[in-house]
Order: structure tokens, then C-alpha cells, then sequence
């Protein structure tokens, strides 16, 4: 079975630049996240979709940053524009979650797209 | 703050020995779960605990939820070069439909061979 793909794998791009980040979650799963990933911060989450539907954007980091899952096997994560502090591993992830109880919140992560903004 | 601290942040050992991870937090949690993460991966679920005091093994990763569910600890025995990786906890908060994980910032483990 396939599991979370995420493209591409490595983006360069300059400063001030649009950037869009995209991933395919497992099919059947019901939950989308989007993680960004750097040495100093370690994992952090950006935003997840429960349905479809942004439940959290808590953790996006300004407005520069946006995200959309237009249906249930597809989501971009899109910076515009890009800064070089922006440089980082972003990860997709997806997860199955029922109603109470019947979830076990465990996800599955996608390879990631390597950032690098100049 | 780091709701989940995890220590020690870099382990370098030699093949064939014994080490203890930990991941704390002041907060209590539903579930716990940990992943694994090699270099240009995505992390992997290893384990999830759920029950206070609940300890589950893997082959020789042994796996232990404190029993207030605030910690938790994972034990590997006799490593190997194969283990080598970013080892990273993550916890749930609440059981609602809402509630999402939160990871801790890892632990690098290095194993020699």
C-alpha cells in the first residue's frame, strides 16, 4: 500500500518567492498535519485538518503561511513569500480518527520536503 | 517551554551496550507514543502506550509508561548499529476529536560498530 507522499522531495528557491508544498495522505485516513521540522525547534506542528476542515492553525508561524485540503486526498502547504528562516524539513502526516475511543491517534508520516530558501 | 522533555538530546554508544531514553513532561496524557526517525525519513511509529505503569516490548526495545502517565521511558538492550537514529516521544492531551500530539525535541542516538 502506498503510503504518505509528499512532493517534491527538495525545493531551492530565492527569497520572496512562492513556494507550494504538497502531499497525498493514505487513503481512508480522515486526518491531515502538517509539521515543519529544523535542529533548533525539532517538530513542530503547523496545522492540521480533521474531514477536510483546519482544526488547529495555532502553530502557523505568520501569515506568509497557508494551507488548504480541497478534498480528502489532497493538501498544499504554500508560503508566500518565502524567507530563508523558512528553511526546513516539512513533513506530511495522516491518521485515521473515529469518534471517541475509537482512535488511537497514531499517525504516519510522509518523507518530508528539504526547504532551502537563499 | 517544552511541554515534552526528552533526555538525554545525543547518546553515542558502542555496539552491544544498554541504554535508557526518557520523555517527561508535567502534564498528564491519554496515550504516549514513540517513533523512530533515520536520516531523510519521515518518523515511524514504534510503540503506543495507554495504561499507566504499562510496559510493552519490541524485540529488545522495551517500552514503559510511568504510572501517573506524565513519562515515559524506552530501555534497548545490547544495540545495534541498526538503531541508529532520532528517537522522539510524542503525547496526547485529551481524547476528543481536537486533540493532537505533541513531540518532544528527541533524542539522537549514535550506535558504534
Amino acid at each position: 500500500d502506498a503510503g504518505v507522499i509528499q512532493s517534491p522531495r527538495h525545493e531551492v528557491t530565492e527569497m520572496g518567492q512562492e513556494v507550494t508544498l504538497r502531499c497525498k495522505p493514505i487513503s481512508g485516513h480522515n486526518s491531515l498535519f502538517w509539521y515543519r521540522q529544523t535542529m533548533m525547534r525539532g517538530l513542530e506542528l503547523l496545522i492540521y485538518f480533521n474531514n477536510n476542515v483546519p482544526i488547529d492553525d495555532s502553530g502557523m508561524p505568520e501569515d506568509r503561511f497557508s494551507a488548504k485540503m480541497p478534498n480528502a486526498s489532497f493538501s498544499t502547504l504554500k508560503i508566500q513569500p518565502s524567507e530563508p528562516r523558512d528553511s526546513a524539513v516539512y513533513f506530511c502526516a495522516s491518521s485515521f480518527r473515529g469518534r471517541h475511543g475509537t482512535s488511537s491517534y497514531e499517525q504516519y508520516f510522509g518523507p518530508g520536503t528539504r526547504l532551502t530558501v537563499t | 517551554t517544552q511541554l515534552l522533555e526528552q533526555s538525554p538530546q545525543f547518546l553515542s554508544i558502542q555496539e552491544g551496550e544498554n541504554l535508557t531514553v526518557y520523555c517527561n513532561s508535567s502534564s498528564v496524557f491519554s496515550s504516549l507514543q514513540w517513533y523512530r526517525q533515520e536520516p531523510g525519513e519521515g518518523p515511524v511509529l514504534l510503540v503506543t502506550v495507554v495504561t499507566g505503569g504499562e510496559v510493552k516490548k519490541l524485540k529488545r526495545l522495551t517500552f514503559q509508561f510511568g504510572d501517573a502517565r506524565k513519562d515515559s521511558s524506552l530501555h534497548i538492550t545490547a544495540a545495534q548499529p541498526g538503531d541508529t537514529g532520532l528517537y522522539l516521544c510524542a503525547g496526547v492531551v485529551g481524547v476528543t476529536s481536537g486533540s493532537r500530539l505533541t513531540f518532544g525535541e528527541g533524542t539522537q542516538l549514535t550506535v558504534n560498530p
